[in-house]
């Protein structure tokens, strides 16, 4: 079965360093790679979207690399602070139209 | 421009009771789906639906479970017979299409069964 795995200890990280987080799949071919943002008490608040034929995506501060030989994503914030303390997943979709699966989530605490 | 909306925030129900969920799409988007997050445990995909026509539930429980989305007024996610296990938050999501892959969430509905 479809299996989706992140890191489930919380990652506790500097201000100012870089966070990494990691987002694993097996038995899936996705289309592409979704990384949502989830603060708690709230909904899911879309970041970044990677498709099977992209290598890596930017915005602003964030990095997502996607290796579908490897099925693993990676997402990174730099110059991270705070603010960015959140639940951070990782989504999978077949295609246009189709159910998100989603992974656990990883939690990241940014301290000062 | 409104984002999805979701009422109630907070739901209390006693075990038997019945619960309704609604979800009013951003503006434009005429596809919802919903999903289910338990405690300690990832976002679940329920159903997917347009304008009146149930797309896809395969992740829908087999009973007591319903949706609508009908041709005009938000989306209505339906629990008969509440269990205590039913007890979790519900999210709503909306695209523009059915080719859309990135779906925008709503605040959830928190659902707690006594």
């Amino acid at each position: 079965s479809q299996k989706i795995e992140q890191n489930s200890e919380a990652l506790n990280i500097q201000e100012g360093k870089t966070a990494t987080l990691t987002c694993n799949y097996t038995n899936y071919s996705p289309a592409y790679l979704q990384w949502y943002r989830q603060d708690p008490g709230r909904g899911p608040v879309f970041l970044l979207l990677i498709r099977e034929n992209e290598k890596e995506k930017r915005k602003e501060r964030l990095k997502v690399t996607f290796d579908t030989t490897l099925k693993q994503s990676l997402f990174h914030i730099t110059a991270s602070q705070p603010a960015d303390s959140a639940t951070y997943l990782c989504a999978l979709g077949a295609g246009g139209g189709n159910k998100l699966t989603f992974g656990t989530g990883t939690q990241l605490k940014v301290e000062l | 421009n409104a984002g999805v909306m979701q009422n109630p925030r907070h739901l209390v129900r006693r075990r038997g009771q019945e619960a309704r969920l609604r979800c009013s799409p951003m503006k434009g988007h005429s596809h919802v789906y919903w999903y289910r997050q338990l405690p300690e445990e990832g976002l679940k995909f329920m159903v997917y639906l347009q304008k009146e026509n149930i797309i896809d539930e395969s992740g829908m429980p087999k009973e007591r479970f319903s949706a609508e989305f009908p041709k005009e007024g938000p989306s209505i996610l339906r629990i008969q017979q509440v269990v205590r296990g039913d007890s979790a938050a519900y999210f709503c999501a909306s695209s523009p299409q059915g080719n859309s892959d990135t779906q925008y969430f709503g605040p959830g509905t928190r659902l707690t069964v006594l």
